[in-house]
């Protein structure tokens, strides 16, 4: 299993160009998330899904938008892109979880800067 | 909402044990996990307290009281790979097992 996989791992954007970070992973998982992670602070959740066709915003979805047209699948797209979103991406997933959570796979990251 | 303070920065000796604490608050507290993440890296599991006490996995041990807010990461016989940021997170009840992030506690082992 290749487990959670992100594309592209580094970008560089200018201000105002729109992009798509694309996320798919193989393990049947029903929830998938997105998560940005700025130098010295936390993971902060951007979108998550628990199933295909159901996303919902997260702590900082404002400037994002996501789909889920398939259970393996999570793209995450930036509509017009600005200096605030200079950050490092991650996507994760989990299967569903039984009492008390379950815990969350994450692909490798994609470094995006806007210029 | 949900609040999580741990310690910036640690430093420890090889051979060594370290305790990184994590103290939280949080509206349903649906579990607390212990990540690792190594400069440029991504995240990986290192641990999961749902009930309160001790769980042991190797040279890793994490450790969870609910009514204090309070869980610790131990880490014995410290190696060099150990230098990384450890992420303590809170999961909470409402859907979709999402979790709530600290900032992390960047170890540095030293000789």
């Amino acid at each position: 299993n290749a487990g959670v996989t992100q594309t592209p791992k580094f970008r560089i954007l200018k201000i105002g160009q729109s992009m798509t970070l694309q996320c798919t992973q193989d393990m049947n998982h029903n929830y998938m998330y997105w998560y940005r992670q700025d130098p010295g602070m936390g993971l902060k959740l951007i979108y998550y899904s628990v199933g295909a066709g159901i996303t919902d915003k997260g702590e900082v979805p404002n400037g994002y938008n996501v789909s889920r047209s398939t259970t393996e699948d999570f793209p995450l797209r930036l509509e017009l892109a600005a200096p605030s979103q200079t950050s490092v991406y991650f996507c994760a997933s989990s299967p569903q979880g039984r009492r008390g959570g379950s815990k969350l796979f994450f692909g490798s990251g994609t470094q995006l800067s806007v210029l | 909402g949900q609040n999580i303070d741990q310690p910036t920065e640690m430093t420890a000796t090889e051979g060594a044990i370290v305790q990184i604490n994590c103290t939280y608050q949080t509206s349903g507290f649906n579990g607390l996990f212990w990540y690792q993440q190594h400069a440029g890296e991504a995240p990986t599991f290192l641990s999961y307290n749902v009930l309160d006490g001790l769980e042991e996995k190797g040279r890793f041990s994490s450790f969870l009281s609910r009514s204090k807010g309070y869980s610790y990461l131990l880490l014995k016989e410290l190696q060099m790979k150990d230098s990384a940021s450890y992420l303590c997170a809170i999961g909470f009840t409402g859907g979709g097992n999402k979790l709530t992030f600290g900032t992390g506690t960047q170890l540095k082992v030293e000789l």
